[in-house]
Formats: structure tokens, sequence, C-alpha cells
């Protein structure tokens, strides 16, 4: 089954800007949707189809994907944006729906 | 406003069978595609089943055969029956939407923790 690989732990200072890499084989093909989950809460969706947000989900949030790496981007990062991060697709080769291992963010 | 309220989660003993529920509000299951997805203890999040607007229902390999999805649209509730439970069944079980598209989960429940040991 298609697997996603992400790297386990980001650290960042206030401020600066959180990139998360999410790799797949040929990914671009694919739509990429991403979620934070904050700890002891549920995920929430934060991008999907590789660069869109949800309704209440800030602009510092974006994503990209191209080759065979998507990429969340969180920029001017925040106390509050410490959680981990999985990156999710669909595959249509076995039909079901994928996530990556999530990445844990540090704010330091 | 989409509110899901997983319930019917608690200790059993391998071998064992449980019943969980998903309370939904704020939107039809009979017209929604609706998910469950797991998260054992310090673990990655892992899609468990769907069941589809028609009443399709798809699985993952790790639970093919002992899990069972179903909806009741008059309750507005969706339910994950859980058979011939296993040890690395132990997880809390998200209830989700599939609202906006099938191939994203946009509505999460709190979670129910299904705990399996002797």
């Amino acid at each position: 089954s298609y697997v996603l690989t992400q790297p386990p732990s980001v650290s960042v200072a206030p401020g600066q800007t959180a990139t998360f890499t999410c790799g797949g084989n040929n990914i671009e093909r694919k739509s990429v949707h991403w979620y934070q989950q904050r700890p002891g809460q549920a995920p929430v969706l934060v991008v999907y189809d590789d660069s869109d947000r949800p309704s209440g989900i800030p602009e510092r949030f974006s994503g990209s994907n191209s080759g065979n790496t998507a990429t969340l981007t969180i920029s001017r990062v925040e106390a509050g944006d410490e959680a981990d991060y999985y990156c999710q697709v669909w595959d249509h080769n076995s039909d079901h729906w994928v996530f990556g291992g999530g990445t844990q963010l540090t704010v330091l | 406003e989409v509110q899901l309220l997983e319930s019917g989660g608690g200790l059993i003993q391998p071998g064992g069978s449980l019943r969980l529920a998903c309370a939904v509000s704020g939107l039809p299951v009979s017209s929604n595609h609706l998910s469950w997805v797991r998260q054992a203890p310090g673990k990655g999040l892992e899609w468990v089943s769907i069941i589809y607007i028609g009443g399709s229902t798809y699985y993952a390999d790790s639970v093919k055969g002992r899990f069972t999805i179903s909806r009741d649209n008059s309750n507005n509730t969706l339910y994950l029956q859980i058979n011939s439970l296993r040890a690395e069944d132990t997880a809390v079980y998200y209830c989700a939407t599939n609202y906006g598209d099938l191939y994203y989960f946009d509505y999460w429940g709190q979670g129910t923790l299904v705990t399996v040991s002797s």
C-alpha cells in the first residue's frame, strides 16, 4: 500500500517559519491533506487538496505539493501551534485512506 | 454547527466485542460519507472504515472481517461493531465526516478509548 513518510520532529522559535514534509512516490499526482492534533485533542483539518484552507484556519498555514514531497508551512509560528501534524492521502490502488506517521512541532 | 460525539469505549478482554456509537448533529448521516479513524496510545492516526452515502462499506486490512460499520438514519448515529478484539486494537477511536469531499476528514469527534487487556 502507499506509504507517506514524515520526519518525527521539527523545532522552531516563535515568529519563525515551520516546514513539514511528507514524502511519497509521485505524491504530486495525489491530493494531500494536513491535520493538526494538539495534545489530548482530536485532529483538525488545516489544509486540504494540497493548498486550500478550511474556514477558520489562519492564512499562516499554507501547503504545496511537487514531485515526491508535499509540504505544510506555518509562518510566524506561535506557541499555540505546538502540536502533531499529519499528512494524508487517498490511495486509489487500495481504496484506503493513508496517514503519514506525523511530525511533532516544538516551539522553542 | 456539526458535532460528533462518540461513546461505547471501555476495557474489554481479548476476544471480546464492543459497539461504538457516534451521535451526529448538524448534518444527516444518511446523506454523508462517514468514517472511523483510530489512534493507538502514543502512535499516529490510522483509518479504520468508511460507509458511503449509498451504503457501501470499506475497511482497513487490519480490521477486515472483525469490524462492521453501520448507521441508523432515524437516530442520526454512526456505529462500529468491533469483534474478536486484540491487544493491538487498543486505541482512541474517532468518528469523522467526509463532508466536503470523500478524500479527507473535515469534522471529528472527541474520541472514545478502547482498551483491550486481560
